[in-house]
């Protein structure tokens, strides 16, 4: 089993549409878990940090669910500027920090 | 407020030549890291570095050297090239490491090796 999973995608949907993603994780002693956002041929770029209780940034909710070991990602009211790769990033502790491969969504007008 | 920088940002090499990838940030981090991102992976830890004179491999370190003689610059070494590293490769630098602290990415250098 791959540490991190993340489904490649892509993920086709148009503006105003509700999108989720999940990302699975295979340690269970993982400390701290993020989504972060990369558009095309650029840097990684912190989306938010995942808690917990779960959160929330305007359309984006984050959710942490440590008995299944996955978290998520939705993204409410879709815009076309939305459209990048997500990339889930859980660190293990000390150095150990490990991005998934990423989804890809694309939000058509 | 240049932040983290990279260069140079594209690089094109032949097999068996040693390059020098730069990054440099401003914000005094104390850790610092290389990543390469190659299509169907994601990023890959090289090498970091938790302060001046302290470095230590991650997972992919074989053929990569690196040095930290000063807190802003991590210079990222290959240093016969080779094919396969072909790749795009990210500096990133974090102020808290293992606490949840995030890590701030350069904007990337676009190797090709020929």
């Amino acid at each position: 089993r791959k540490e991190v999973e993340q489904d490649p995608g892509p993920f086709n949907v148009p503006e105003g549409a509700t999108v989720a993603f999940n990302c699975t994780y295979s340690n269970s002693a993982s400390q701290s878990f993020f989504w972060y956002r990369q558009d095309c041929r650029k840097e990684p770029k912190l989306l938010m940090s995942v808690y917990s209780s779960g959160n929330e940034d305007g359309r984006f909710t984050a959710q942490l669910n440590r008995a299944s070991q996955y978290i998520s990602l939705l993204i409410r009211d879709s815009k076309l500027s939305d459209s990048a790769t997500y990339l889930c990033v859980i660190e293990e502790g000390g150095f150990k920090t490990i991005f998934g491969a990423g989804t890809r969504l694309f939000v058509k007008a | 407020d240049a932040g983290i920088t990279q260069s140079p940002r594209y690089k094109i090499t032949e097999t068996g030549r040693q390059v020098t990838l730069m990054c440099h940030q401003t914000w005094s981090h104390s850790y610092m890291f290389w990543y390469r991102q190659d299509l169907g992976h994601g990023l890959r830890l090289i090498y970091y570095s938790a302060a001046a004179d302290i470095t230590d491999k991650g997972e992919v370190p074989d053929g990569y050297v690196v040095s930290r003689s000063k807190t802003e610059n991590f210079p990222l070494t290959l240093e016969s090239a080779t094919r396969s590293q072909t790749s795009v490769y990210f500096c990133a630098s974090s102020g808290n490491q293992g606490r949840g602290d995030t890590q701030y990415f350069g904007p990337g250098t676009r190797l090709t090796v020929l």
